[in-house]
């Protein structure tokens, strides 16, 4: 069975810093796609983040220079490191796998981990 | 980067009625749009891939149609269960978009 999950959210203070974790299990994080998608309380979803083999990386343009991916493949684990963070990198974080073969998608989603910025 | 804006923002419809739902994309996708849907306390569930496949679990009152900046989700005859919020997303450019979702909801 495929899973992913979450770790490292919490409460920290503006301008603070955080890591995520994404643990895999099922699938090999070296040979995935795997992203970060956020959920502020009571919004939409919003993509941030991925990476790929070969290192591909990409991140949306409203975490670029503050949040940074990366991933361990001993632990077969991908990370989202969070500097800089505000008030509206407020969410639940999900950790997801993308697809882009037959059914082109994200086709595994972790549980979630609960990241709040506030003083 | 690729803006979706999803319309409307809220469906109140009654079970059995049809739900059509609508996402516009700021340029081209081709088909590489995906749908979701969520439930209350749940992560998203891939609903439709490539814009009109539906996904393994989903039922046929599911469909998907549109290609290039205009897509729509039907659900042909609401059931319970369909009562939710769904999101596009696109898949054709770096980095990846959501919409901003359609709650359906029971009148």
């Amino acid at each position: 069975e495929v899973q992913l999950v979450e770790s490292g959210g919490g409460l920290v203070q503006p301008g603070g810093s955080l890591r995520l974790s994404c643990a895999a299990s099922g699938i090999t994080v070296i040979t995935n796609y795997i992203s970060w998608v956020r959920q502020a309380p009571g919004k939409g979803l919003e993509w941030v983040s991925v990476i790929y083999s070969g290192n591909g990386i990409h991140y949306a343009d409203s975490v670029k220079g503050r949040f940074t991916i990366s991933r361990d493949t001993s632990k077969n684990t991908v990370y989202l490191q969070m500097n800089s963070l505000r008030g509206d990198d407020t969410a639940v974080y999900y950790c997801a796998r993308e697809w882009f073969g037959e059914s082109n998608g994200i086709d595994v989603w972790g549980q979630g981990t609960t990241v709040t910025v506030s003083s | 980067e690729i803006v979706l804006t999803q319309s409307p923002a809220t469906l109140s419809l009654s079970p059995g009625e049809r739900a059509t739902l609508s996402c516009r994309a700021s340029q081209s996708v081709s088909t590489k749009l995906a749908w979701y849907q969520q439930k209350p306390g749940q992560a998203p569930r891939l609903l439709i891939y490539d814009a009109s496949n539906r996904a393994t679990g989903f039922p046929v009152r599911f469909s998907g149609s549109g290609s290039g900046t205009d897509f729509t989700l039907t659900i042909s005859s609401l059931e319970p269960e369909d009562f939710a919020v769904y999101y596009c997303q696109q898949r054709s450019n770096w980095p990846l978009t959501f919409g901003g979702g359609t709650k359906v909801e029971s009148k």
